[in-house]
């Protein structure tokens, strides 16, 4: 069965360190995976988007990587801060989908003082 | 205010009754799509629109119904509404493949 992982236990960091999520997938085929932050009462923000066939891709302090051999990406957010504190997601946009995304159920970051 | 708002914000009904949550978007986009979200399960996703008069269900569509007439609108019923569908509905929309989802701030249905 297709399924897409993310880590349900809570992350907590220090403040200024850097924060690695993980997301994995299995029997899926991603065109596109992209990366969202949820905060409490609120919808999903889009943050980042990567294709199957890049490696890497930045944007300001975040970082996405995505590995199609491992069938995994992370997302890195350095020098963190108490105000990245979220609930981050991962979505995959398969192959012959269509723009319809399959979201993981997220990993609640917490950054601490 | 140009994006995408989403109403009613809460919604209480009861079982049986017939319920709609709206959706309007002010940028045109092609894509629209209706998601819920469940504590355990993520977000699951119930009906989306590539266009105007072109609809297609997705993993969680019973019991729901979805029209769309104008591009830039997307409501939802809920034909009969069940103590099951209590859940966080959102709506996004998107301008095309390879483009991040917008989503509103979401509709908070209880079925009692």
């Amino acid at each position: 069965s297709q399924k897409i992982e993310q880590n349900s236990e809570a992350l907590n960091i220090q403040e200024g360190k850097t924060a690695t999520l993980t997301c994995n997938y299995t029997n899926y085929s991603p065109a596109y995976l992209q990366w969202y932050r949820q905060d409490p009462g609120r919808g999903p923000v889009f943050l980042l988007l990567i294709r199957e066939n890049e490696k890497e891709k930045r944007k300001e302090r975040l970082k996405v990587t995505f590995d199609t051999t491992l069938k995994q990406s992370l997302f890195h957010i350095t020098a963190s801060q108490p105000a990245d504190s979220a609930t981050y997601l991962c979505a995959l946009d398969i192959t012959g989908g269509g723009n319809k995304l399959t979201f993981g159920t997220g990993t609640q970051l917490k950054v601490e003082l | 205010d140009a994006g995408i708002t989403q109403s009613p914000r809460y919604k209480i009904t009861e079982t049986g009754r017939q319920v709609t949550l709206m959706c309007h978007q002010t940028w045109s986009h092609s894509y629209m799509f209706w998601y819920r979200q469940d504590l355990g399960h993520g977000l699951r996703l119930i009906y989306y629109s590539a266009a105007a008069d072109i609809t297609d269900k997705g993993e969680v569509s019973d019991g729901y119904v979805v029209s769309r007439s104008k591009t830039e609108n997307f409501p939802l019923t809920l034909e009969s509404a069940t103590r099951s569908q209590t859940s966080v509905y959102f709506c996004a929309s998107s301008e095309d493949r390879g483009y991040g989802y917008t989503f509103g701030s979401g509709t908070r249905l209880t079925v009692v």
